[in-house]
């Protein structure tokens, strides 16, 4: 069946680093793609997505390439901030329902 | 503004009890899910309905009840048959025709045993 795929965290950064979050799938046909985040003590937010393949989805200065070649949605941002401090939900859309990835924390320090 | 409104945001349950999520969406959307989150993991599916008076079980359904009877409204009962109930619940709603689009998330619902 579709599955979802994240890299283990917690990922720890200082300000200002480059991240990358991993996230490779497995699907018939073409899913969109999205990537959440999660705050402390609350729900989770669309973050981006993409709905066909070599689509990118930004937001925040976050990016995702949907790459069918390698079935993958990594998460980049450019320079990280300590309020980007979250964890980060991968997830298709299967039939009738998202399917999520396990969920990456990142960790950001000053 | 358009939302989701799970109620209430803590929670606390005795052994034995039945209790009752609140749920309530403005975004007139006709799908909507609940799911359970455990510490260091993922969401699992515990039910979603795609319409009004409809609604299927989802990954980890036993032990949970959900009703429909409202576009706007899904409620979710933790019975007492669900063993462990101690999780963070998190209700959702999306447009159900088209398979690119996002789902809306509530603030989520702390459910602890006493």
């Amino acid at each position: 069946g579709d599955s979802v795929t994240q890299m283990e965290g917690p990922v720890t950064l200082s300000e200002e680093a480059f991240l990358t979050i991993n996230c490779t799938y497995t699907a018939t046909g073409y899913p969109s793609l999205f990537w959440y985040v999660q705050y402390p003590g609350e729900g989770l937010q669309l973050l981006l997505k993409a709905t066909k393949a070599d689509d990118k989805g930004s937001n925040k200065g976050f990016e995702a390439t949907y790459r069918k070649e390698t079935t993958s949605f990594h998460l980049e941002k450019g320079s990280v901030q300590v309020s980007d401090s979250a964890v980060y939900f991968c997830a298709l859309r299967g039939t009738d329902k998202l399917i999520f990835g396990t969920g990456t924390r990142l960790q950001v320090f000053p | 503004d358009g939302g989701i409104t799970q109620s209430p945001k803590y929670l606390f349950r005795k052994e034995g009890q039945n209790v009752t999520l609140s749920c309530e969406q403005n975004l007139n959307h006709d799908a909507m899910y609940w799911y359970r989150q455990d510490p260091g993991q993922g969401l699992r599916l515990i039910y979603y309905s795609q319409i009004v008076n409809d609604f299927q079980k989802g990954d980890i359904a036993e032990g949970y009840s959900v009703s429909r009877e409202k576009k706007e409204s899904f409620p979710l009962t933790v019975t007492s048959a669900q063993k462990n109930p101690t999780a963070f619940y998190l209700c959702a709603s999306s447009i159900r025709e088209y398979g690119n689009q996002p789902q809306h998330f509530g603030d989520g619902t702390r459910l602890s045993i006493l």
